[in-house]
């Protein structure tokens, strides 16, 4: 596609109920990094892709939060066990390389209310 | 750690102001640095960005040059408009973003 794109654009949960975010990033790009901003702050790192590996996952907050990406393209950010502390918005952004140089395409992020 | 700190806000201005927003990096090494914008309703977008000491990036009549002597990258303006009116994210750089606090700013006409 065009852009990046994220499913669902909102998702509200029960505490305590599992939830998977859904990123689409621009075709080719081989990096993938999700962050999660919170009101009033500006987004912070939680993993990133290259191919299919999770090149780095330092910024995952504990073992309830996972991702994958599976084949290369697609990626999903999984949550168990939600808590109200998890409500934020979720940012997925994607790269032709490893960053810098040619620049990050941002989604529109899923703004996921844990209730 | 590294860490990027910026201006912090809410900021008004009257529409034809000048705007600055603050932004000072820590860093080992020399990271690339970047200006996000993100308008209300919409996701974040690149406004500009600098990849090495003294370079000056620009767009939309905004500027900011890397300072590598006082590790920082303000943001300029010389003559703000309504639609400027968002949040601003200064971030840095190695090989994912790390962003700071971000500055909304309000332009009125």
């Amino acid at each position: 596609g065009a852009g990046v794109s994220q499913t669902p654009s909102n998702k509200v949960t029960e505490k305590g109920k599992y939830v998977e975010l859904r990123c689409d990033p621009i075709s080719g790009h081989t990096a993938l990094y999700w962050y999660r901003q919170s009101l009033g702050q500006g987004p912070e790192f939680l993993i990133y892709f290259q191919g299919t590996g999770a090149a780095d996952d330092s910024g995952l907050p504990n073992d309830r939060f996972f991702a994958v990406r599976p084949e290369g393209s697609v990626s999903t950010l999984k949550i168990q066990r939600t808590e109200r502390g998890d409500s934020a918005v979720y940012l997925c952004a994607s790269s032709l390389s490893q960053g810098e140089a040619y620049g990050y395409t941002f989604g529109s992020g899923t703004r996921l209310t844990v209730v | 750690g590294d860490s990027v700190t910026q201006m912090e806000g809410p900021v008004t201005l009257s529409e034809e102001a000048f705007l600055t927003i603050n932004c000072t990096y820590t860093a080992t090494g020399y990271p690339s640095l970047f200006w996000y914008v993100q308008y209300p309703g919409e996701g974040l977008q690149l406004l500009l960005k600098a990849t090495k000491a003294d370079d000056k990036g620009s767009n939309k009549g905004f500027e900011a040059t890397y300072r590598k002597e006082t590790t920082s990258f303000h943001l300029e303006k010389g003559s703000v408009q309504v639609s400027d009116s968002a949040v601003y994210f200064c971030a840095r750089n190695d090989y994912k973003l790390s962003f700071g606090a971000g500055t909304t700013v309000t332009v009125r006409a």
